[in-house]
């Protein structure tokens, strides 16, 4: 139990364009997902949480009108780069906490992003 | 700022041995909770182990174990009888303060563990 899927595993677009990656919790439900970025050899850095239904809460220093958050369901988070560059260029990873009442969160097998 | 300190960027350790990665960490909380994650090459962070900082016992799971000392705020995690497969970076991390926050993951900056056969 508590997998959580991931899609696209790997982009590469042109600068400029939208890329949109998205999270589905497959066996439960998650009322809480995470969006993360991490850059080589480097920790998670949180960029925002989302709770279904609602707007996300962003972490200070993270563009809300550059990373668009929607979870539009119990099961399915979305982030979508807008306009992208060479600096969006990162790993991507989302995590579902939720299902059983705990605290811990299930991770996503990431998104390799690379803007060219 | 409430951090994860993880000292050792990366370790070695030979094939069937133990080895314990150090975390300790920043909490002013009276309640909390800790968790080590997995991340091998692939990128997906594995979840192993949690513990929460009213549990009276270690946690266990398998061939990990949690080394938990409250008083010393620190969360070192031992796996024994290593095997090849267990070479990947490991993240110690702490659920962040409530009080109305979702219960964010504050991560330490990792230690990658290379096991020798």
């Amino acid at each position: 139990g508590a997998v959580v899927s991931q899609h696209p595993s790997r982009v590469i677009c042109k600068s400029g364009t939208s890329v949109k990656i998205e999270c589905r919790s497959l066996d439960f439900q998650a009322t809480t997902m995470f969006w993360y970025r991490q850059f080589p050899k480097k920790s998670l850095m949180l960029m925002a949480t989302s709770n279904e239904g609602s707007k996300a809460t962003y972490e200070q220093g993270v563009e809300k009108d550059k990373f668009l958050i929607n979870h539009a369901s119990l099961t399915l988070s979305t982030l979508t780069v807008t306009s992208a560059h060479p600096e969006d260029s990162s790993f991507y990873i989302c995590s579902a906490r939720g299902g059983r009442g705990t605290d811990t969160q299930y991770f996503g097998p990431g998104t390799r992003l690379t803007v060219l | 700022a409430q951090k994860i300190t993880q000292t050792q960027p990366g370790m070695f350790v030979q094939e069937k041995e133990a080895v314990t990665l150090d975390c300790t960490y920043d909490t002013s909380d009276p309640s909390y909770g800790l968790f080590w994650y997995k991340q091998p090459s692939s990128g997906e962070m594995i979840f192993l182990i949690y513990q929460g900082s009213y549990d009276q016992q270690n946690a266990t799971e398998g061939r990990y174990s949690l080394n938990f000392q409250k008083a010393r705020k620190s969360a070192n995690l031992v796996i024994s009888a290593s095997q090849l497969g267990d070479s990947a970076m490991y993240f110690c991390a702490r659920r962040s303060p409530s009080g109305g926050a979702t219960n964010k993951l504050i991560f330490g900056t990792g230690t990658l563990l290379a096991v020798q056969p």
